[in-house]
């Protein structure tokens, strides 16, 4: 059974640099899937952030493209996602998850996990 | 890109049908299957229902349907039970943004 949790600093400071990483149980992320994050407020709702392939290829929402990078490590079974020069608007809680095609439903979530940028 | 448009809630009686609308555009929906619905209970992760439109995943009561008509799509919950009570959001694929999100339904069991 696949699952996947989320793990990183609940309390960012503005302008650093939020970092995050999805440790995958169950499934081992060399062998295929896309595997992606998610962040949802209050203020956006359901926002995708970005998606990498087991082999690197990525993908980026454009609005965010420019602070965002995201990477796997096969070695640990893990991806991770860092978002740059954050705000209060990154305010979120972020999901990682994964996918069957690179642009298609995300079947498995992590369980999410609150981050609140604040000085 | 906008977010789709979804009524922000709906509600039905124990058995009755309910169906939630997501309007989107001939960017998104209108052009592409792979329209999804995600339903999500307060505190918790978002749980795929339907992908590419109509399938559903494994596990996935089959009281829970989805399809397309032009640059809108629905979910259908046949047979509405205490438990399907929560948000439900839809997502389609856009093209040079990838996924646009629905802004959500509350779906509420009178």
């Amino acid at each position: 059974q696949v699952q996947m949790q989320e793990s990183g600093p609940g309390l960012v400071k503005p302008s650093e640099t939020l970092s995050l990483t999805c440790t995958v149980s169950g499934y081992s992320v060399s062998s295929g899937y896309y595997w992606g994050w998610i962040r949802q407020s209050p203020e956006k709702g359901l926002e995708w952030i970005a998606t990498v392939y087991h082999s690197g290829n990525t993908y980026y929402n454009p609005s965010l493209k420019s602070r965002v990078t995201i990477s796997v490590d096969t070695s640990k079974n893990q991806f991770s996602l860092n978002l740059s020069s954050v705000t209060a608007a990154d305010t979120a809680v972020y999901y990682c998850a994964r996918s069957f095609g690179s642009f298609h439903a995300f079947d498995i979530w992590g369980q999410g996990t609150s981050v609140t940028v604040s000085s | 890109q906008s977010a789709l448009t979804q009524p922000a809630s709906v509600s039905g009686s124990p058995g009755q049908s309910i169906t939630i609308s997501c309007t989107g555009s001939s960017s998104d929906v209108g052009t592409y299957n792979l329209v999804s619905w995600y339903q999500q209970h307060p505190g918790k992760a978002p749980k795929l229902m339907v992908s590419e439109v109509t399938k559903r995943p494994s596990g996935v009561s089959n009281r829970f349907s989805g399809s397309k008509s032009g640059n809108t799509a629905s979910l259908t919950i046949s047979g509405l039970q205490a438990e399907d009570e929560a948000d439900y959001y839809c997502c389609s694929y856009a093209g040079s943004s990838p996924y646009v999100f629905g802004s959500g339904t509350k779906v509420t069991v009178l």
